[in-house]
């Protein structure tokens, strides 16, 4: 079947505004997570969603980053007044099952986002 | 605190040759590592996780409690090996978040 999907692909903004990322898990996850993956900086946690259990949100950077899961499947990633270094590619995986096993972690291509 | 630490952003070496990507880990309590990679253009993927004891396309990697250490070997390189390597750390107790390393980009030449 087909695998994680986010859009956009690419996003430009302007410093100060708003932006959402979408991302469509595998179909039968129930885990979703999402990462950012700056240069130099490898893989860092944002976000973890497992069933209709509160979210683990404690890599959010600031509170202007929220993230909502609707109806356990689609998962949207607000950024509020970007700034420049919130420029970086935000990854989204999912896993069957986060709590129990399953623990491979599927991940999407990714969004490049330039904050300018 | 949790932490997983790669010291190489770069490993290059000539076909042929052994590879060691480094990593090592900080974590109290049972750990579970894995390796993930991601080729030009592709997305990140799980090579391979300590539990299972496995050679994936000839890399192995052993946990080594001692030493916090779960370093990523394959004897021979292969150009096709060229890639961006992160290492990662799964807490325990139930939960599935990963803690991941900055990485280690393979360059294997010809």
């Amino acid at each position: 079947g087909a695998g994680v999907s986010q859009s956009p692909s690419n996003k430009v903004t302007e410093k100060g505004k708003d932006v959402e990322l979408r991302c469509d898990p595998i179909s039968g996850h129930t885990a979703l997570y999402w990462y950012r993956q700056s240069l130099g900086q490898g893989l860092e946690f944002l976000i973890y969603f497992q069933g209709n259990s509160a979210p683990d949100k404690s890599g959010l950077p600031s509170d202007r980053f929220s993230a909502e899961r609707t109806g356990g499947s689609v998962s949207t990633l607000t950024i509020q007044r970007t700034q420049q270094e919130d420029s970086a590619v935000y990854l989204c995986a999912s896993s069957i099952n986060g709590a129990s096993g399953g623990y491979e972690q599927y991940f999407g291509p990714g969004t490049r986002l330039t904050v300018t | 605190a949790q932490r997983v630490t790669q010291p190489e952003k770069l490993l290059s070496v000539f076909k042929g040759a052994p590879v060691e990507l480094k990593c090592n880990y900080s974590y109290s309590g049972s750990p579970e590592l894995f390796w993930y990679v991601q080729y030009s253009r592709q997305r990140l993927q799980l090579l391979l996780r300590h539990i299972s004891r496995e050679s994936i396309k000839g890399f192995t990697a052993d946990l080594n409690k001692g030493e916090t250490s779960f370093h990523l070997k394959k004897p021979f390189a292969q150009e096709e090996d060229s890639a961006m390597y992160y290492c990662a750390l799964r807490f325990s107790g139930g939960y599935n978040k990963l803690i991941f390393g900055a990485g280690t980009r393979l360059a294997v030449h010809p």
